[in-house]
């Protein structure tokens, strides 16, 4: 089983900064790796797929990078919006498992 | 884009089972399409809990595999799930999700399942 672990657990930034969220591996999984964000109340949404690709809709602001085991969300000037709970998420033998999440908080 | 929607009990008796089914509505359940359910416990993050492919295929997070079964009928438009022998740990907001090559770009609202004893 892969096990997913996110750095930092909080992220406390000022509107207009950058955010780097980092999602490490425990065993190699190629790219399968995607970004969801969360915000109180509501299902999570898919921002990045297959460790780069954004989803529809998404913001040019977010973009995704990293493989083998070590992964990268940057969301490189935070809007208000921004400010919620990002999780990663992988598929390596279509047995998925989570992050345990990184809040970025308003500072 | 298709839309999920969760329903079944929202209270459970410790060591009965819990059924969910979430319906699929926006078109027909797509070739290529995987359908997955995910919880959420109360202030927690997210759990994988099983996933099955539009042909069948299924497969489960080893933690909870003895207890848990997920289906499809696409007659239907339908997936579902079941966890048998609940405790006050199976609480949480339970999503079904689905999506192509494993990610999951539509989701349910959730329905929140709380076990009694």
């Amino acid at each position: 089983e892969t096990v997913l672990t996110q750095s930092p657990a909080t992220l406390s930034l000022s509107p207009g900064e950058r955010a780097t969220l980092s999602c490490r591996a425990s065993q190699s999984i190629k790219n399968y790796l995607a970004w969801y964000q969360q915000k109180p109340g509501q299902a999570p949404r898919l921002l990045i797929y297959d460790a780069f690709n954004r989803a529809t809709g998404i913001p040019a602001r977010f973009s995704g990078s990293g493989s083998g085991t070590d992964f990268t969300l940057t969301i490189s000037s935070l809007e208000p919006e921004d400010f919620a709970v990002y999780y990663c998420q992988q598929r390596d033998n279509w047995l998925w498992t989570f992050g345990q999440g990184t809040k970025v908080e308003i500072k | 884009q298709l839309q999920l929607q969760e329903s079944g009990p929202g209270l459970v008796k410790s060591s009965e089972t819990l059924s969910l089914t979430c319906s699929v509505s926006g078109g027909s359940i797509p070739s290529s399409y995987y359908f997955g359910w995910i919880r959420q416990p109360p202030g927690k993050g997210l759990e994988w809990i099983a996933n099955i492919y539009y042909t069948g295929s299924t497969y489960y997070n080893p933690s909870l595999r003895s207890r848990v079964t997920i289906s499809l009928d696409t007659s239907k438009n339908q997936f579902s799930l079941e966890v048998s022998s609940v405790t006050a740990s199976d609480t949480a907001l339970y999503y079904c999700a689905s999506g192509i090559s494993g990610w999951l770009w539509n989701w349910g609202r959730g329905a929140l399942v709380t076990v009694s004893s």
